[in-house]
């Protein structure tokens, strides 16, 4: 199996702040990457995927980039919305996710 | 619009089997694949295993042996049996959609809880 470790576990930022979060894969996953965001007492939302495809309805402020092994989620002027845990998720093997980031206002 | 739903029993007691239905409605069966997610108390996500749009189904390998996956095109539903289950089986259950027959989720179901518990 593809092992996916995302870092960091968990992250504190300000309002309008910049936030990045990385994700490594055990192999080369060619760019077969989502991203979703999870808010408390909900399922999973999808944000990215192909690394760099924007969900429909998801704002600009958040963008993926990366390929071979590296991926990274950035998320521009945070917003208290964003407070939720982001997960990973390679697609280019049977699916498995990241350990997950949770994201707090600071 | 497109939604899935799952339902089942909240408790199951251990070494018994649990029975899963993901109920979809908005997109057929036959042009998606559904997939089955879960959940450890808010923790990672694991996949499980997904019904493929044609009708044949995949597992992930630590499941192989207990986890099968079904469906219903006639009443759009998804079914996943596991049988001897644990207590580290307890977690919520989702189901997914992943476009295109690709592997990443673009839609999911609220999810179901399940305690395994005697």
């Amino acid at each position: 199996d593809i092992q996916m470790t995302q870092s960091p576990a968990s992250l504190s930022a300000s309002l309008g702040e910049t936030v990045t979060i990385e994700c490594l894969a055990s192999e080369d996953i060619y760019s077969n990457l989502a991203w979703y965001q999870q808010k408390p007492g909900k399922s999973p939302q999808l944000l990215i995927y192909y690394a760099n495809s924007l969900n429909d309805g998801v704002p600009s402020r958040f963008s993926g980039s990366g390929s071979g092994t590296q991926y990274s989620l950035k998320i521009n002027s945070l917003q208290s919305e964003d407070v939720s845990i982001y997960f990973c998720q390679q697609n280019y093997d049977s699916p498995t996710f990241g350990g997950g980031t949770k994201l707090e206002l600071k | 619009q497109v939604q899935l739903k799952e339902s089942g029993p909240g408790l199951v007691q251990p070494s018994q089997t649990l029975s899963l239905t993901c109920t979809v409605s908005g997109f057929s069966l036959t042009s998606y694949s559904v997939h089955w997610v879960r959940q450890h108390s808010g923790k990672s996500l694991e996949w499980m295993g997904r019904m493929w749009s044609d009708g044949d189904t995949s597992y992930n390998s630590a499941f192989t042996s207990r986890l099968s996956i079904s469906r219903d095109t006639s009443k759009s539903q998804v079914f996943l049996k596991m049988n001897s289950l644990q207590t580290e089986d307890t977690g919520t259950y989702y189901c997914a959609r992943s476009p295109l027959d690709l592997d990443y989720f673009d839609y999911w179901g609220q999810g179901v809880m399940v305690t395994v518990s005697s």
